[in-house]
């Protein structure tokens, strides 16, 4: 299926560290797109890589896109308290946005 | 603030109730979402409205009817609903639909309990 299954599902870290978090897919598809959502809220756009990309920037984010092994890492670098949060993939083909369970990230300080 | 706006934001509500949830944006989109989110299951696409025209329902029950009367708002009426109903619901909204790299924007989302 076109969903993105992200891995770990939760992950616990210090402030200071770096967080990875890994998504996986199936189909092909026209880009890839990261959210974050604290706890009750609702998700919140943080980057988009097409595919045709292979690396994206975004202040303390980083994205990666691998399309011959259908995955993509998210990378935060320097993590702060207020990171702690829920992090989704999501992807698009010919379907809306599918997106998968999320990562449960804490941040430890 | 994402510029979507939906309310209320928590809702208790009996199995033979009638509510409506809204969902208003101010970003000048023309197209609009809900979503269902349950604990530890991916979010569910429920509808798509594409200038004001349903364009997607993905085999939703009838007991969820949504109404989209603008391009800036939308609704999702609940009648009989189930205990399994309860979750997050968010609505979404994007300049478009059936374009690629469109990217979402989202309401803080109802918290819907049914008892």
């Amino acid at each position: 299926s076109q969903q993105g299954e992200e891995d770990p599902q939760a992950l616990s870290i210090q402030e200071g560290e770096n967080a990875t978090m890994n998504c996986s897919y199936k189909t092909s598809i026209n880009n890839l797109q990261w959210y974050r959502q604290n706890s009750g809220r609702g998700l919140v756009h943080l980057i988009l890589i097409r595919s045709n990309e292979r690396e994206k920037h975004s202040g303390r984010l980083r994205v990666t896109l691998d399309t011959s092994k259908k995955s993509s890492s998210l990378l935060i670098t320097a993590s702060r308290a207020a990171d702690t949060a829920s992090y989704f993939c999501a992807t698009e083909g010919n379907t809306p946005l599918v997106f998968g369970k999320g990562t449960r990230l804490s941040v430890i300080a | 603030e994402t510029g979507v706006t939906q309310t209320p934001r928590h809702l208790v509500m009996g199995m033979t109730n009638k509510k409506s949830l809204k969902c208003e944006q101010h970003l000048g989109h023309n197209a609009m979402y809900w979503y269902k989110q349950s604990a530890k299951k991916p979010l569910e696409l429920m509808f798509v409205y594409s200038l004001e025209e349903r364009v997607e329902n993905n085999s939703v029950p009838s007991r969820f009817s949504p109404e989209c009367p603008n391009s800036s708002h939308l609704f999702l009426h609940l009648h009989t609903l189930q205990p399994e109903d309860s979750a997050l619901y968010l609505c979404a909204s994007s300049q478009l639909t059936g374009r690629t790299n469109e990217k979402l924007f989202f309401g803080s989302g109802t918290q819907l309990s049914v008892l």
